[in-house]
């Protein structure tokens, strides 16, 4: 069975500074990788996905994550926090032979970004 | 616009009632899942249906039910056998089975209240 650890509860970053957001996954096989953003009251919105090829994928809004294969870890970035990045970001992973139909998500890491 | 509409946004119920959770969706996607989303655990997949008059049980099926008579709409019933079934209900679909690697769209979601 596949699992997604998002570490940190809680991400808190000055506007304008770099922000990462942790994700750990566990998975038979390759992983399909996926971040969503979600504000408050809303439903998830897609902000990109790792398949194959480059290990650096880039995605909505600035936002950038890195696969990295031997420590299991699809982590996300930005170089420049927007006070309108603050939301609540999940990982999600899907092993490939279920071609991305069974994604199971992780608890949710919510990024505070102040002025 | 094309989109998934989940109602109503709120909805409350006394226990021991049966509840039906609506979702319609324009996107002509072959898929629709329901995930339930509780405080710090992520979103956890209740059922999925890749095409009409077929679905499949998720991780917490127990105490709901789904039909999908039309492609279009995947409506939910939250049963009276559902132990604890106040929470966030969200609806998502996604592009037919050829479709591997597309992300899910998401609906705005439906908050259940039981007492």
């Amino acid at each position: 069975a596949q699992s997604v650890a998002q570490p940190e509860d809680q991400v808190n970053v000055a506007e304008g500074n770099p922000l990462t957001v942790k994700c750990t996954y566990s998975v038979s096989g390759n992983p399909y990788l996926f971040w969503y953003v979600q504000y408050p009251n809303r439903g998830l919105q897609f902000l990109l996905k790792y398949i194959t090829g480059d290990n650096l994928v880039k995605g909505s809004y600035g936002f950038e994550a890195e696969f990295n294969k031997s420590q299991t870890s699809f982590h996300l970035k930005k170089p420049s926090a927007l006070v309108s990045d603050s939301a609540l970001y999940f990982c999600a992973v899907s092993p490939e032979e279920n071609a991305g139909n069974m994604l199971t998500f992780g608890g949710g890491t919510r990024l505070m970004v102040k002025p | 616009d094309g989109g998934i509409t989940q109602s109503p946004k709120y909805l409350f119920r006394k226990e021991g009632q049966n509840v039906t959770l609506s979702c319609e969706q324009n996107l002509n996607h072959d898929a629709m899942y329901w995930y339930r989303q509780d405080p710090g655990q992520g979103l956890r997949l209740i059922y999925y249906s890749q095409i009409v008059n077929d679905f499949q049980k998720g991780d917490i099926a127990e105490g709901y039910s789904v039909s999908r008579e039309k492609k279009e709409s995947f409506p939910l019933t939250v049963t009276s056998a559902q132990k604890n079934p106040t929470a966030f209900y969200l609806c998502a679909s996604r592009g037919g089975v050829q479709a591997i690697n597309s992300p899910l769209h998401f609906g705005n979601g439906t908050r259940l209240t039981v007492t």
